[in-house]
């Protein structure tokens, strides 16, 4: 079944340790979105790809960055995680920016320690 | 600045009965996407209903239908014959052709289900 793929499910990092969260989707789709959601909150977008284009939210703190080095694999980045980026990371696709709902993986639950 | 609110942090509902989730939302676009995401405990956000706004009919999907009043900005969702496999957080989330497809989430409504 086409779907979209995130590993690991639970990942736990030292404070400050740079850590990566992958994001791989079989679905062919043009747009990748990282999604921090913190206990109890509503989802919040970080940053998305539009096949190759980078868009990233004005409010995203400079330790998160993101690669995609093809349309299959988009990878979330942390470079200093602290104390407060423990957070489930959800990672979604569509189709194109228009009109369509998400597919969204089942999430890495990230913790710092 | 669109913004999605639900006003209800946590409902419930007996197994078998109907339970109306709350959404309001705000906007000045006129064509926009709004959506009911469902996610269980430590599991993967589902896609349950969708409604564009563009269509004054609403949505149903099964036992889930929503009551789209665009005038009002409103967009609830009702559950019929409820199910102990209902029992979750529910998000409304509202998304435009513009912002780059962005969704944006309401704070989620705590759904559970008593047997």
């Amino acid at each position: 079944d086409a779907m979209v793929i995130q590993n690991p499910r639970y990942q736990v990092t030292q404070f400050g340790k740079p850590v990566t969260l992958s994001c791989s989707q079989t679905l062919n789709h043009n747009v990748m979105y990282w999604y921090q959601q913190k206990s109890s909150q509503a989802p919040k977008l970080l940053f998305h790809y539009y096949d190759k284009d980078f868009n990233n939210e004005a409010d995203t703190p400079d330790n998160f960055q993101s690669r995609r080095p093809n349309t299959s694999f988009c990878f979330l980045d942390i470079r200093s995680p602290g104390l407060g980026d423990a957070a489930m990371y959800l990672c979604a696709t569509s189709r194109d920016l228009l009109g369509g709902g998400y597919t969204f993986g089942s999430g890495t639950r990230l913790t710092v320690v | 600045a669109q913004t999605v609110t639900q006003s209800q942090p946590e409902m419930s509902v007996q197994e078998a009965e109907t339970v109306t989730l709350s959404c309001t939302y705000d906007t000045s676009e006129s064509d926009y996407y709004l959506f009911w995401y469902k996610q269980p405990p430590s599991r993967q956000m589902i896609l349950v209903i969708r409604q564009e706004a563009y269509k004054q009919q609403n949505a149903t999907e099964n036992r889930f239908s929503v009551n789209f009043q665009k005038a009002a900005k409103s967009f609830s969702l009702k559950i019929s014959d409820s199910q102990l496999g209902d029992a979750a957080m529910y998000f409304c989330a509202y998304r435009s052709d513009n912002q780059g497809g962005k969704l944006i989430f309401g704070q989620g409504t705590e759904l559970s289900v008593k047997p």
